[in-house]
């Protein structure tokens, strides 16, 4: 079993569906939540980021982390064209240690 | 510069040549990371220094590859006899402290033929 499990998707919607994109690990120690998003030939860009429990809004998006159940999710609310990219979720147990990344899940929002 | 500058940004070689990919982080970010993303095996964690601090190669897959990181600054990541599964993209990113808000370079595609 992989430390972190992302469905590599695609993940095709219509402009202004509610999209969520989620992710399972395994290791309980991970503390620290990430999302980030990848545009074809591109580095990664940081769009959420979580400490431990809870919930976390930022204008359309929204991450939730649940360690009972070893499971974060990023909500997309009135996804849009420009929101077409892979979204990657990452995690680490320190601040300041190298992240562990799931594979990427590809969302195409069609217009 | 203004974010991380990764050079080349694309790299054909031959099946056992050299080669070095280079990185020059943000001004002021102590922290440095090398990873690897190949298709449809999502990024992998290679190396990761941090200040003066011995760095954590805990990542590197084999001992032809090597990073090094010269003034707390520029980092170059060598392949020494390129195979063809080292062909991906090489990530480098960069981040002030512990912070885990990571800037990614736009990578080095690295094509081994």
């Amino acid at each position: 079993q992989k430390e972190v499990e992302q469905d590599p998707g695609p993940l095709s919607v219509p402009e202004g569906a509610i999209v969520s994109l989620n992710c399972t690990y395994s290791n309980s120690a991970f503390q620290y939540f990430m999302w980030y998003r990848q545009y074809s030939r591109k580095g990664p860009e940081l769009l959420m980021y979580t400490y431990s429990s809870g919930n976390k809004e930022d204008g359309r998006f929204t991450a939730q982390v649940d360690k009972s159940s070893k499971y974060i999710s990023l909500f997309i609310r009135d996804s849009q064209p420009s929101d077409s990219a892979t979204y990657l979720c990452a995690m680490s147990t320190q601040a300041g240690t190298a992240l562990i990344f799931g594979k990427g899940t590809t969302l195409s929002v069609s217009s | 510069g203004a974010g991380v500058s990764q050079s080349p940004s694309n790299k054909v070689t031959e099946k056992g040549k050299d080669v070095e990919l280079r990185c020059d982080p943000i001004s002021g970010h102590t922290a440095l990371y090398w990873y690897r993303q190949s298709l449809g095996q999502g990024l992998e964690f290679l190396i990761y220094f941090q200040g003066n601090s011995a760095p954590d190669k805990s990542g590197l897959p084999s001992d032809r590859f090597s990073a090094e990181r010269t003034g707390g600054s520029v980092s170059t990541l060598t392949i020494q006899r390129t195979q063809q599964e080292d062909s991906a993209v090489y990530l480098c990113a960069s981040s002030f402290g512990t912070d885990h808000g990571y800037t990614f370079g736009s990578g080095t595609r690295l094509t081994v033929v």
